[in-house]
């Protein structure tokens, strides 16, 4: 079984200034992982993921996320937030084996960014 | 391309009723999914289905739950009665060949 713990349950940060989301997880078998973003009202949206090789992942709206095995942390990252990407943002993992189909998710961190 | 559409996006009912929601996933999308989600925390599966058929149902509530997808395309969630507890955001999700999950919007129920 796999579990995600995202650290914050909410950021508060001005724009323009950077941000770091905090992911670990657990899993007995090595597993893919993924952010994505949820705005106001809507569904989920792929931020990126990662796979396999460079551990570091860019996705879109220029965030970005690092792969640390050693400390089984999934990182999110963005230098300089804008008004925004204010949203709720959830870490997730799945199996090797099991592709997109067996989604774990963590319980979201709300990043909020004011003027 | 029309992404996943669902409906209704938002639904009040008192407890004991019936409620049901209604998802059309991607054209060409043979993986459909239902997903819980509760205020304040991730979105938990409730039931996958390769085309027609419920391949993985484990953590549906079969008591008050049910789902269907008749033809493999649209699906349809049930819950019956409703209780308090189901108040929450009901996603729907698909994926086709590339594996990558798209969400709708949601149903948001509420039950009084």
């Amino acid at each position: 079984a796999q579990s995600v713990t995202q650290l914050d349950s909410q950021v508060p940060v001005f724009e323009e200034a950077p941000v770091e989301l905090r992911c670990n997880y657990s899993s007995s078998v090595s597993v893919y992982l993924f952010w994505y973003v949820q705005y106001p009202n809507q569904g989920l949206q792929l931020l990126l993921k990662y796979l396999s090789g460079s551990t570091l992942v860019k996705g879109i709206n220029g965030f970005e996320a690092e792969f640390n095995k050693s400390q089984t942390s999934f990182h999110l990252r963005k230098p300089s937030v804008h008004i925004s990407d204010t949203a709720e943002y959830f870490c997730a993992v799945s199996p090797l084996n099991s592709g997109y189909s067996t989604l774990t998710f963590g319980k979201g961190t709300m990043l909020l960014v004011s003027p | 391309e029309a992404g996943v559409v669902q409906s209704p996006r938002y639904k009040i009912i008192e407890k004991k009723q019936p409620v049901a929601f209604w998802c059309n996933p991607i054209s060409g999308h043979n993986t459909l999914y239902w997903y819980l989600q509760n205020l304040g925390q991730g979105p938990e599966l409730l039931i996958r289905y390769e085309n027609e058929e419920a391949v993985d149902d484990s953590q549906l509530p079969k008591d008050r739950f049910s789902a269907e997808r008749l033809k493999g395309v649209d699906s349809t969630l049930k819950i019956q009665p409703a209780e308090l507890g189901d108040s929450a955001v009901y996603l729907c999700a698909s994926t086709g060949a590339t594996g990558e999950l798209f969400f709708g919007e949601g149903s948001r129920l509420t039950v009084l």
